[in-house]
């Protein structure tokens, strides 16, 4: 089964402390795999496409990294203003187009 | 820039009422999409449209019907609401399906089906 795994389900993080999320993938089929924020009452704001090993994204203090099974979200001295929940996604060749398969999310809370 | 709008934000039914959820984008995009999102899962596709005057289902469109009515305008429609279909429904557009990734979200509609 097509499967994106999020861990850990929440994150509780004193302003400053750096800390990683984590997204664990089904490899076949891999087309890109992608970070969203959510703020509560919102939709998802699109962060970051990553499409292959080795590949590295930045965005103020968050950093998007790839591997061949897993992919990492880095948090660099985070803010409050960074507290919200964290998706990734992925998009596989074939199946429906514009599919994409979401992670249950990190919700992320930063305490000043 | 009011990019993606959804109405209505909140609503509640009985089951077995029938309602539209209706979706606008501002962006001149050419793909639009249905997603729910239920507590402890993650977003899910129930209808996607590539173009205009074009409709597919994505992963879950059972109980529900969509019109792409123009390039702007996409709506989804559930004709007998069912206490299931309680969930919180995201519609959103890319520039092509090709571009799903970087789609924009609307604020999602709150729907409780009692």
């Amino acid at each position: 089964e097509d499967q994106v795994t999020q861990s850990p389900e929440a994150l509780r993080l004193q302003e400053g402390e750096s800390s990683s999320l984590n997204c664990s993938y089904t490899v076949s089929g891999l087309r890109g795999l992608f970070w969203y924020r959510q703020d509560p009452g919102k939709g998802p704001e699109f962060l970051f496409t990553l499409y292959s090993a080795g590949e590295e994204k930045e965005k103020e203090r968050l950093k998007a990294t790839l591997t061949k099974k897993e992919s990492f979200l880095h948090i660099t001295a985070p803010k409050p203003e960074d507290s919200a929940t964290y998706l990734c996604a992925k998009l596989n060749y074939g199946g429906s187009q514009g599919n994409l398969i979401f992670g249950k999310g990190t919700k992320l809370s930063v305490k000043p | 820039n009011a990019g993606v709008t959804q109405t209505p934000k909140f609503q509640v039914l009985k089951t077995g009422q029938s309602m539209t959820l209706q979706c606008a984008q501002d962006m001149n995009h050419n793909s639009m999409y249905w997603y729910r999102q239920d507590p402890g899962m993650g977003l899910r596709l129930i209808y996607y449209s590539a173009s205009e005057g074009t409709t597919d289902k994505g992963e879950v469109p059972n109980g529900y019907n969509v019109s792409r009515l123009n390039k702007r305008e996409f709506s989804l429609r559930l004709e007998s609401a069912a206490p299931s279909q309680t969930s919180v429904y995201f519609c959103a557009s890319s520039e092509a399906v090709s571009r799903v990734m970087g789609a924009f979200f609307g604020q999602g509609t709150r729907l409780t089906v009692v």
